[in-house]
């Protein structure tokens, strides 16, 4: 039973506008949430987080919203660059549980 | 201040043999887990040791096994070798268990044929 889900295998977006990447977790137990951003050949590198306290946290061109109630949460990239083309992760635990990973979507930012 | 280093980078074994890979966590963090990635499974949690103790375990066989040392240096073992295990494995440290922030190495990539 997948508890993090990434339903979308791939993205893609022209660079300048909007990259909206998303999550669902079945677990309501999970009180923290990553995204981790993939280059091939190179291990995930942390990108952006939320506690279920928040309901959105940004940082420079990354922004994660969190919809507790729908148990939804979504990576928003404004403005998308080609250099974000990778694969994102959501990951999510609760208490001193492992991270659970999604499968991950591929994004690809067209110049 | 130095990242994850995993040991070998790239690695190919035959069916049946066993492997041993390796891990050393960033200076001063307590927790490693490890993590197998395949392209139709996505980042699967196998272990993770803190303070020398197996904290957690996911669902692999036992044929995956690991441990970790008092200098939090981590090693992980697959033994009976199979097609399947042929993965990514990366592994992630920090500094307390179920740590809010991962930091991953780029991974061991096991190929068996």
């Amino acid at each position: 039973d997948q508890q993090v889900k990434q339903n979308s295998p791939s993205l893609s977006v022209q660079e300048g506008r909007i990259s909206i990447l998303n999550c669902d977790y079945t677990n309501s137990m999970f009180d923290y949430f990553l995204w981790y951003k993939k280059y091939p050949a190179e291990g995930p590198t942390f990108l952006i987080s939320i506690s279920s306290i928040k309901d959105k946290n940004e940082d420079g061109r990354f922004t994660v919203f969190l919809n507790k109630s729908a148990k939804h949460l979504s990576l928003h990239i404004v403005p998308s660059q080609p250099g974000d083309s990778a694969v994102y992760f959501c990951a999510a635990l609760s208490g001193n549980t492992p991270l659970v990973f999604g499968k991950g979507t591929r994004l690809s930012v067209i110049a | 201040k130095a990242g994850v280093t995993q040991t070998p980078r790239y690695l190919i074994k035959t069916r049946g043999q066993q492997v041993t890979l390796s891990c050393s966590p960033i200076s001063g963090h307590r927790s490693v887990s490890w993590y197998q990635q395949t392209p139709g499974q996505g980042l699967q949690f196998l272990f993770e040791y803190f303070s020398e103790t197996q904290r957690n375990k996911g669902n692999f066989p036992g044929r995956f096994s690991g441990r970790q040392f008092s200098n939090s240096r981590s090693e992980m073992n697959v033994s009976t070798l199979e097609l399947g295990d042929s993965a990514l494995y990366l592994c992630a440290s920090s500094y307390d268990s179920g740590g809010t922030e991962a930091f991953f190495g780029q991974g061991t990539r096991l190929t068996v044929v």
